[in-house]
């Protein structure tokens, strides 16, 4: 089975801190996602990575940042936290380069409060 | 923009009663999935279906397609306690464009 196994399940950080948000997926799969989840608005997707290096803006970029170094290791940033991004953070992988028939693994989610 | 909206928001049957959620999306798709949340863990996926197909099964899921209504119904036959959680359809417009609706909160009572 894979398994996509996120830093931290909660989290609480101040105003302004710089924040990360780890993600490592065992499957070997070339895609990484990273999502926010706020009630009543689903999941928005923040960031993507097809490749080691690679990254594609999602629908909501702004204030965060992503690396992903090696291919199992996506990580997201916050570059100066603010209280509109707590939220519960998702990060995903799926299988195969341009492939979107594959589902998204999803790891159990980072519940992140901002004070 | 939210593509798949789930209706109803909330739902709750007895054990061993149906249950039905349906998704409405605005554009073309590739194709469409349904996931499940159970709470405070991330998202199962449970259910593809390619925008040629009109009709799937998975065990007690049925998913059906209607492309000329953009519209897709995920059905569970006789629920179980353990299909509470929320289910997010998906849609797949192209390359890794993923948008996912806001959820079904389904909850079966024992």
């Amino acid at each position: 089975d894979v398994k996509v196994t996120q830093s931290s399940r909660y989290l609480v950080k101040r105003t302004g801190e710089k924040v990360f948000l780890e993600c490592v997926q065992d499957m070997d799969h070339e895609n990484m996602f990273w999502y926010r989840q706020d009630p009543g608005l689903g999941l928005r997707l923040i960031y993507f990575s097809y490749d080691v290096k690679m990254k594609e803006k999602g629908d909501i970029p702004e204030g965060y940042s992503v690396s992903r170094e090696k291919k199992e290791r996506f990580s997201l940033i916050l570059e100066s936290a603010s209280t509109n991004q707590t939220s519960m953070y998702l990060c995903a992988s799926s299988f195969g380069f341009d492939r979107d028939d594959q589902p998204q693994h999803f790891g159990d989610g980072t519940r992140l409060s901002i004070l | 923009s939210q593509q798949g909206e789930e209706d109803p928001q909330a739902l709750s049957i007895q054990e061993g009663e149906n249950a039905t959620m349906n998704c409405s999306y605005k554009t073309s798709i590739n194709n469409l999935q349904w996931y499940r949340q159970n709470s405070g863990r991330g998202l199962v996926h449970l259910i593809l279906i390619r925008s040629n197909e009109r009709e799937k099964h998975s065990g007690r899921l049925r998913v059906t397609l209607d492309t000329s209504k953009k519209s897709s119904s995920l059905l569970i036959t006789a629920s179980r306690a353990a299909d509470t959680a929320s289910y997010f359809c998906a849609t797949v417009t192209g390359g890794f464009k993923t948008i996912f609706g806001a959820g079904t909160r389904l909850f079966v009572k024992a």
